[in-house]
């Protein structure tokens, strides 16, 4: 089947460690993003990325860092620089240009002590 | 600043009734519109959109009124069921230098009680 699958479904990291989030698509989309989901803060964008080898930076960039070396996958890692990591990550892919719509994976649980 | 607002943080409606859920935007730029739905720990999933050229769009129990000179949308689901409790997310879009790239309010959680 289609989709978009992010793991792990919770992910418990030390503070001061750097750690990276897989999200993998087999929609064939060229374009993905990395959100972030606070409580009452709606889906912040972080990175997207509309084709392979090039990626763009969104509203929350600062800590984080991404790479698209295929069109499947694109990981995100949550640096020490990050100060407040801890939130619900939430991986989607699209295509791109017209009319469209996002489809997401199932989201990331980070939890930094 | 927030360019898609969803002022109503949450709803609680009585199955069967309607639900009204508002999105105002601020960007007269944005051309199309989309509804997400979101269940607690899991990712998003469309609803249903509308572009900047129409007023109304219908899916089945779902339907979008965009108003333009008011910048605001809404979505109305009738009738409501209990398995509609969720999230809900207004997006909007425009064509930046071909990104695309859709504007989310902060979500309005609706409970729709039996």
């Amino acid at each position: 089947d289609g989709g978009i699958t992010q793991s792990p479904k919770y992910l418990f990291r030390k503070e001061g460690q750097n750690v990276t989030l897989s999200c993998e698509q087999n929609l064939n989309h060229d374009a993905m993003y990395w959100y972030r989901q606070d409580p009452g803060q709606g889906l912040r964008l972080i990175y997207y990325s509309q084709i392979v080898n090039d990626f763009q930076k969104g509203d929350i960039a600062e800590g984080y860092s991404v790479s698209r070396e295929k069109k499947e996958s694109f990981p995100l890692t949550v640096t020490s620089a990050q100060k407040n990591p801890t939130a619900f990550y939430l991986c989607a892919s699209s295509v791109t240009g017209g009319s469209y719509e996002q489809y997401f994976g199932p989201g990331t649980r980070l939890t930094v002590t | 600043d927030q360019q898609v607002k969803q002022n109503s943080p949450s709803l609680s409606v009585q199955e069967g009734r309607i639900s009204i859920l508002n999105c105002d935007y601020t960007n007269s730029m944005f051309d199309y519109f989309l509804w997400y739905k979101k269940y607690p720990a899991e990712g998003p999933t469309f609803l249903i959109s509308i572009s900047s050229i129409k007023d109304k769009n219908e899916d089945g129990r779902f339907t979008v009124f965009l108003n333009k000179s008011a910048k605001h949308l809404s979505l109305h689901i009738v009738p409501s069921q209990p398995g509609d409790s969720a999230v809900y997310f207004c997006a909007a879009r425009v064509a930046s230098g071909g990104s695309y790239i859709p504007t989310f309010g902060r979500g309005t959680s609706l409970i729709v009680h039996p």
